[in-house]
């Protein structure tokens, strides 16, 4: 089946930094997603991707569907304390009976005051 | 607060058993999600319903079941639990199969399960 490759696992920033991760598939996809998780609770969606090659913002955080639809990243500016958690990027081939979504394992993000 | 409920929020139990975990969808959505979230695997798609039919499987094991009943909440049935089988389990809706986006493929908070 199709699969995730999320990368890194995990990291340690400085308050302020700039983070970068992404996801690469073995197979496309038509929508690319990003959700964060806190401790305890579901993920929450970030941003929704749509076409190949979209570059989408929501505040410090932006995020792009890559060329080949196989891949994608996302990027947070000036990060904060308040970004802690687990970034998952997922993917999902809309239309038809099915939207299940295919889940990277997760970027475990931790930002030192 | 997401709009989809899951009931327990947690549930300890002993191997061998059997448990239900219920969801209610955000009002409106017709299509319910099961994911299992474990330390080593991440999240994974375990089935779907749509308007009370099942729609996809994914890696839900034998021992595990589900519906949607009429009133559109789901309860995800496990049973002749094993120690593995501690995890984290989410129930999210949407609008319709596939429409994710613009009107909310929504997470609950979860349940969690322990195995003892």
């Amino acid at each position: 089946g199709q699969q995730l490759n999320q990368s890194p696992q995990s990291m340690f920033i400085q308050e302020g930094e700039d983070v970068s991760m992404n996801c690469t598939s073995s197979s496309i996809f038509n929508t690319w997603l990003w959700y964060k998780q806190d401790p305890g609770e579901g993920p929450v969606l970030l941003i929704a991707l749509y076409k190949a090659g979209e570059l989408t913002s929501n505040g410090r955080l932006t995020a792009q569907f890559g060329i080949t639809r196989k891949d994608s990243f996302l990027n947070i500016s000036a990060s904060i304390p308040s970004d802690v958690g687990i970034y998952f990027c997922a993917g999902m081939n809309y239309g038809g009976s099915q939207g299940n979504l295919i889940f990277g394992k997760g970027t475990k993000l931790s930002v030192k005051p | 607060d997401s709009g989809v409920t899951q009931t327990p929020k947690h549930l300890i139990t002993a191997t061998g058993q059997r448990v239900t975990l219920r969801c209610s969808p955000r009002s409106g959505d017709l299509s319910v999600y099961w994911y299992q979230q474990s330390l080593d695997q991440g999240l994974q798609f375990l089935i779907q319903y749509y308007n009370g039919e099942e729609r996809a499987k994914g890696n839900i094991l034998e021992r595990f079941s589900a519906q949607q009943f009429p009133d559109l909440h789901s309860e995800l049935n496990l049973s002749s639990l094993e120690l593995g089988d501690s995890a984290l389990y989410f129930c999210a809706s949407s609008r319709r199969p596939g429409q994710g986006i613009n009107y909310g493929y929504t997470f609950g908070s979860g349940t969690r399960l322990t195995v003892v």
